[in-house]
């Protein structure tokens, strides 16, 4: 399977500890996306990177939240002193270029703090 | 700021067509996309339209009027495997992210 990855697909965790998502993009992709999704709500854009490069974060990456693309392929999501409200999917797409046609997404990483 | 405005829902028989639309009020526009989400799964791509008119591609065709910041999703010979979430997103420049809209949620019956 050549698509985007994401592990773990389901995490639980209490409220307050750290939490930390990967994510394998296509392998000649070189933009990379974090998004959160709550039920009956679209995609929402969190940060992204081009090769190593984080381009753009959002306001809705508060300080607890940090991404990681150390060497232009897989990326790291950590969320720290985890909150109830953190509980969402959180997706990862990646695309070639600009990308703003396609974006290919993984299957999402499903969250829920206790 | 950025919004994008389509049904909530939208029901519709099996066979016939169906049409999402979606309105957008964003800083800028670089084209228009469509993804499609089943429950549980991640969103996949559809169709895109950067310039006005209709893209075809098999049962699915996106229509784009950039002067009136209005499109829609035309989905003919409905299946059973359509039901499912359909968001529209624009890219407001070449460098930016995609904004999605909340989502139509598509119910195909009998």
């Amino acid at each position: 399977d050549t698509g985007v990855s994401q592990d773990p697909r389901h995490k639980i965790t209490k409220r307050g500890q750290n939490v930390t998502f990967r994510c394998d993009p296509i392998s000649e992709h070189n933009r990379l996306y974090w998004y959160r999704q709550t039920l009956g709500q679209g995609p929402e854009f969190l940060t992204y990177f081009q090769n190593e490069a984080q381009l753009e974060k959002s306001r809705l990456l508060s300080d607890r939240f940090s991404a990681e693309r150390p060497k232009g392929s897989f990326s790291t999501l950590e969320i720290q002193r985890t909150e109830q409200g953190d509980s969402a999917m959180y997706l990862c797409a990646s695309s070639l270029g600009q990308g703003g046609k396609t974006q290919y997404f993984g299957p999402g990483t499903r969250l829920l703090v206790l | 700021g950025q919004s994008l405005e389509q049904p909530s829902e939208v029901t519709a028989v099996e066979g016939a067509i169906v049409q999402i639309n979606c309105t957008y009020q964003t800083s800028g526009f670089y084209g228009l996309s469509w993804y499609q989400q089943h429950d549980g799964g991640a969103p996949t791509f559809l169709s895109y339209n950067a310039l006005d008119g209709l893209e075809e591609t098999g049962r699915f065709s996106s229509f784009l009027s950039r002067s009136d910041s209005y499109g829609y999703l035309l989905l003919q010979e409905l299946q059973m495997k359509d039901s499912a979430s359909y968001f529209c997103a624009v890219r407001p420049s070449g460098n930016t992210p995609l904004v999605f809209g909340k989502g139509t949620r598509l119910s195909v019956i009998a």
